[in-house]
C-alpha cells in the first residue's frame, strides 16, 4: 500500500511563492507518476499536472505553465510543487496523486495553501 | 481541453435505492480513460472506476462504471450510508487532464 504524506499548512502573500512536499512510502517514485490536483473552498477539483520522477520528466497544464515547477529528490522519495506569483485564487487544498497511469489510486492527505494579504 | 459535464448536479435518494450518475465530455475520451472518484467531506478523493468500467482496488462491487466515447455511467446498485458524498469523472485521455464539476449524492 503506498501512503503519501504532504507538507503542513501555508499562508502567503500576494506575489509571493509557495513550495508543497509530498513524501511517498517504499520505492513508489521508480514505478509511479505524481500528480498534483488542487480544489479551492467549495469548489471542484483542478489538474495542476504531473511528474514521473523516474525519469525526471513533468507535463504541467496549460493555465499553470510558467508559474509552476515539479521537483524530485529520489533520494528521499519527496516531490516538490512550486507555486510562484500567487493570487488570491490559488487559495487552495492541494493534493498530490500517486499512480500508474490516469487514475492516480493513491493520495495525499491534502496541504491547505491559503494567500491573504 | 474536453470539457466534463456531470448530471444531476444533486440526486437525492434513500439508502438501498440505486444511484445513476452521468458524465458526459465535449469529445471522445481516447481508450476510454476515464476515471471515477468518490469525496467525503474533508477528505482526499478516493478512485473507485479506471477505464471507464474497471474497479480500484477494494472497491465493493455496488459501484459499477459504464459508458465509451463522450457518455460514461458510474452506478450504485444499492446505496449503503457511506456512499452518501460527491462524485467526480476524471479523464486522462488526453492533456489537460480535467474532471467534471461534481454529482453530490445526498440523503433523501
Amino acid at each position: 500500500q503506498v501512503q503519501a504524506v504532504q507538507s503542513g499548512a501555508e499562508v502567503k502573500k500576494p506575489g509571493s511563492s509557495v513550495k508543497v512536499s509530498c513524501k511517498a512510502s517504499g520505492d513508489t517514485l521508480s514505478s509511479y507518476t505524481i500528480n498534483w490536483v488542487r480544489q479551492a473552498p467549495g469548489q471542484g477539483l483542478e489538474w495542476l499536472g504531473m511528474i514521473i520522477p523516474v525519469v525526471d520528466v513533468a507535463n504541467y497544464a496549460q493555465k499553470f505553465q510558467g508559474r509552476v515547477t515539479f521537483t524530485a529528490d529520489k533520494s528521499t522519495s519527496t516531490v516538490y510543487m512550486e507555486l510562484s506569483s500567487l493570487r488570491f485564487q490559488d487559495t487552495a487544498v492541494y493534493y498530490c496523486a500517486c499512480g500508474i497511469g490516469g487514475a492516480p489510486e493513491f493520495w495525499g492527505q491534502g496541504t491547505l495553501v491559503t494567500v491573504s494579504s | 481541453e474536453i470539457v466534463l459535464t456531470q448530471s444531476p448536479g444533486t440526486l437525492s435518494l434513500s439508502p438501498g435505492e440505486r444511484a445513476t450518475l452521468s458524465c458526459r465530455a465535449s469529445q471522445s475520451i481516447s481508450n476510454n480513460y476515464l476515471a471515477w472518484y468518490q469525496q467525503k467531506p474533508g477528505q482526499a478523493p478516493r478512485l473507485l472506476i479506471y477505464g471507464a468500467s474497471s474497479r480500484a482496488t477494494d472497491i465493493p462491487d455496488r459501484f459499477s462504471g459504464s459508458g465509451s466515447g463522450t457518455d460514461f455511467t458510474l452506478t450504485i446498485s444499492r446505496l449503503e450510508p457511506e456512499d452518501f458524498a460527491v462524485y467526480y469523472c476524471q479523464q486522462s485521455g488526453s492533456s489537460p487532464w480535467t474532471f467534471g464539476q461534481g454529482t453530490k449524492v445526498d440523503i433523501k
